[in-house]
């Protein structure tokens, strides 16, 4: 158990939704972060934030946007959603940087 | 940019064979490297790490690194295979601007009987 968690685990939706993400860092990780795991793109760093402030932006969609809170979870929206939006989104953390991510289980989302 | 190139995607071997998964790295500064492994149906976690410190590097489950600068290389090996060895494995480097890892392709390693 890596100490992060990810909701919902699975989710299956249509083109055109929207859907959120949801992420819990580790106790005191103050680092969150998204990547986007698909078969042709392989594992995509798409946003990085530290203590509620964007730290890093990677390959994020337009129709994609994070953010994270005062009590540090982190949402990550997808909005219009299209078909090659299916993947595995992960959430990882870490505190002070010492390279060590810490990943979620992951989210699997299906866009029908 | 600092990236990396994991070569073969796919790695097959026996078990109690030697495991040997490649990677290259590109970087304009001392690299920090990384190896994590993600079995199915779970996220990614920490294999083993490189910062600089000693050049072989020993992680968890038996496997270790060797840092290469002159190669530019950061080959994963493990003397014989356990078929739990079966997973994907993916090098990282760490952006010293960002904070962030950029992961290679991944390489899927297979254990037959």
């Amino acid at each position: 158990d890596s100490g992060v968690t990810q909701t919902p685990k699975h989710l299956i939706t249509a083109t055109g939704q929207r859907v959120t993400l949801r992420c819990s860092p580790r106790s005191g990780d103050l680092s969150v972060y998204w990547y986007q795991q698909s078969l042709d793109q392989g594992l995509q760093f798409l946003i990085q934030y530290y203590n509620g402030e964007e730290r890093a932006k990677g390959n994020i969609l337009e129709r994609f946007s994070a953010q994270q809170f005062p009590d540090l979870h982190s949402e990550l929206n997808l909005s219009s959603l299209e078909l090659g939006d299916s993947a595995l989104y992960f959430c990882a953390s870490s505190g002070v940087f010492s390279g060590e991510l810490f990943f979620g289980e992951g989210s699997r989302l299906t866009v029908l | 940019a600092q990236s990396v190139t994991q070569l073969g995607s796919h790695v097959s071997v026996s078990e109690g064979a030697l495991v040997l998964l490649r990677c290259n790295y590109s970087s304009s500064v001392p690299p920090y490297l990384f190896w994590y492994v993600q079995y199915p149906n779970q996220g990614l976690q920490l294999l083993l790490k490189y910062t600089s410190a000693a050049t072989l590097v020993k992680g968890i489950n038996g496997f270790e690194a060797e840092f290469k600068k002159s190669e530019t290389s950061f080959h994963l090996t493990k003397p014989s295979a356990h078929m739990s060895d079966a997973a994907e494995y993916f090098c990282a480097v760490h952006d010293n601007a960002g904070n962030m890892l950029t992961f290679g392709g991944g390489t899927r390693l297979m254990v037959k009987p």
